[in-house]
């Protein structure tokens, strides 16, 4: 199976700072690497797919970007509903396998 | 619109089956690319996939839960239901279904997901 090791698994930041969340593949996935956003005892949204692209109603200060297998997810500037977990998943092959997540936190 | 719902028993004993239903609108699974995942969360953990059904019927499973799940669909339900046998306590988790169009994008739909306890 493909491990994904998310650092930090937590960050405290402040409204209008630029965050960046990393996402690591034990392997090759190419850019078939997902992001989403979990808010407390919601369902997780999906931000951004092919580690690039942002789906659909997903505000721009979302990016997302791949070096070899590591993966950024990136908040330019953030906002109070922006507080959340945060996973990534690679859907290169199966099993699907998801990171540990990244808990941002309000400074 | 695009909804998906997990219906099921909210509590189960250890050693039991669990049957777990997602019935689903706005899209059909008999449409070419559309897939549908079930993905559970125990309480303040990570979130972890268990299986994949797609439209022409391939089935994927969880390398490590394989031989616990089945998962079918009635396309003329829009339901797919996902069985896991020999319930324990460390599967007590909040279970979710959610769409994928394509094997390699996202998960762009999902429900609410349903809590299940496992407790004798």
């Amino acid at each position: 199976d493909i491990q994904m090791t998310q650092s930090p698994s937590s960050l405290s930041a402040s409204v209008g700072d630029r965050v960046t969340v990393t996402c690591r593949a034990s392997q090759s996935i190419s850019s078939y690497l997902n992001w989403y956003q979990q808010r407390p005892r919601k369902a997780p949204k999906l931000l951004i797919y092919a580690a690039s692209s942002l789906q659909s109603g997903v505000p721009s200060r979302f990016s997302g970007s791949r070096s070899g297998t590591d993966f950024t997810l990136t908040i330019s500037s953030l906002q109070p509903e922006d507080f959340a977990t945060y996973y990534c998943q690679q859907s290169y092959s199966i099993p699907y396998t998801f990171g540990q997540g990244t808990k941002l936190e309000i400074k | 619109q695009v909804t998906l719902r997990e219906s099921g028993p909210a509590l189960v004993k250890p050693t039991q089956t669990l049957t777990l239903a997602c019935t689903f609108s706005g899209f059909s699974l008999s449409t070419s690319g559309m897939c549908v995942s079930w993905i559970r969360q125990p309480p303040g953990k990570a979130l972890e996939w268990l299986a994949r059904i797609d439209w022409d019927d391939d089935k994927y499973y969880n390398t490590s839960l394989k031989t616990r799940l089945t998962i079918s669909k009635d396309t003329s339900k829009n339901q797919v239901v996902l069985t896991m046998t020999n319930m324990d306590r460390v599967d007590t988790a909040t279970y979710y279904c959610a769409r994928v169009i394509g094997p390699q994008t996202g998960h762009d739909y999902w429900g609410q997901g349903i809590l299940v306890t496992v407790s004798s």
